[in-house]
């Protein structure tokens, strides 16, 4: 199975911040790597696909990156709506496999 | 607009078999472009994949549940179904059905989840 690694378990930043979340694979995904958002009681929201693409409707302040078996999500100005829990998964192969969740609040 | 709605009961009790349903409107669930499976969360934890059903009538579950679960489609109705046999109160979670597009496998569409909890 693909172990995703994720970190931090938890961030907490100011509004107007930049904050960066990274998932590491345990081996090769390629670019099959998923982001979400999750708020509490609500199911989780996609944010970007294929390691950089946005998902339609999502506001341009996210964007994923990857070097490697390294994968950024970065919120380049942290918003009030964006507290909650994101996640990443890899898609490449089954198992699909998420990472631990990084929960990021606001000052 | 897709839209997915799980249902089955809140509560089973152990070694008893957990099965719910999740209705799909808005698409057509033998759509080539689109795998469908099961997600769960138990509370205050994170994400754990159950399993996929593909356009092929394919499926791939966990490796930690395959023993136990199995996942089906009925195309008449629409419908993705979960059956989780023997249950213990490890399987206590909310229970997601999730949509995964062919652009990018990624899930796409959610149900709104459903807490099924084993206890006696």
């Amino acid at each position: 199975d693909i172990q995703m690694t994720q970190s931090p378990s938890s961030v907490s930043a100011s509004v107007g911040d930049r904050v960066t979340i990274t998932c590491r694979a345990s081996q090769d995904i390629s670019s099959w790597l998923v982001w979400y958002q999750q708020k509490p009681g609500k199911a989780p929201k996609l944010l970007i696909y294929a390691a950089s693409s946005l998902q339609s409707g999502v506001p341009s302040r996210f964007s994923g990156s990857e070097s490697g078996s390294d994968f950024t999500l970065t919120i380049s100005s942290l918003q009030p709506e964006d507290f909650g829990t994101y996640f990443c998964q890899q898609v490449k192969s089954f198992p699909l496999t998420f990472g631990g969740g990084t929960k990021v609040e606001i000052k | 607009q897709l839209q997915l709605q799980e249902s089955g009961p809140g509560l089973v009790k152990p070694s008893e078999t957990l099965s719910l349903t999740c209705s799909v409107s808005g698409g057509s669930i033998t759509s080539s472009s689109s795998y469908w499976g099961w997600i769960r969360q138990p509370p205050g934890k994170g994400l754990e994949w159950i399993g996929d059903f593909t356009h092929t009538g394919d499926t791939y579950y966990s490796p930690s549940l395959t023993s136990r679960v199995t996942i089906s489609v009925d195309r008449t109705k629409n419908e993705l179904s979960l059956k989780l046999t023997s249950v213990i109160a490890a399987d206590t979670a909310v229970y997601y059905c999730a949509r995964r597009n062919r652009n990018g496998w990624s899930n796409d569409y959610w149900g709104q989840g459903t807490l099924v909890t084993v206890s006696s």
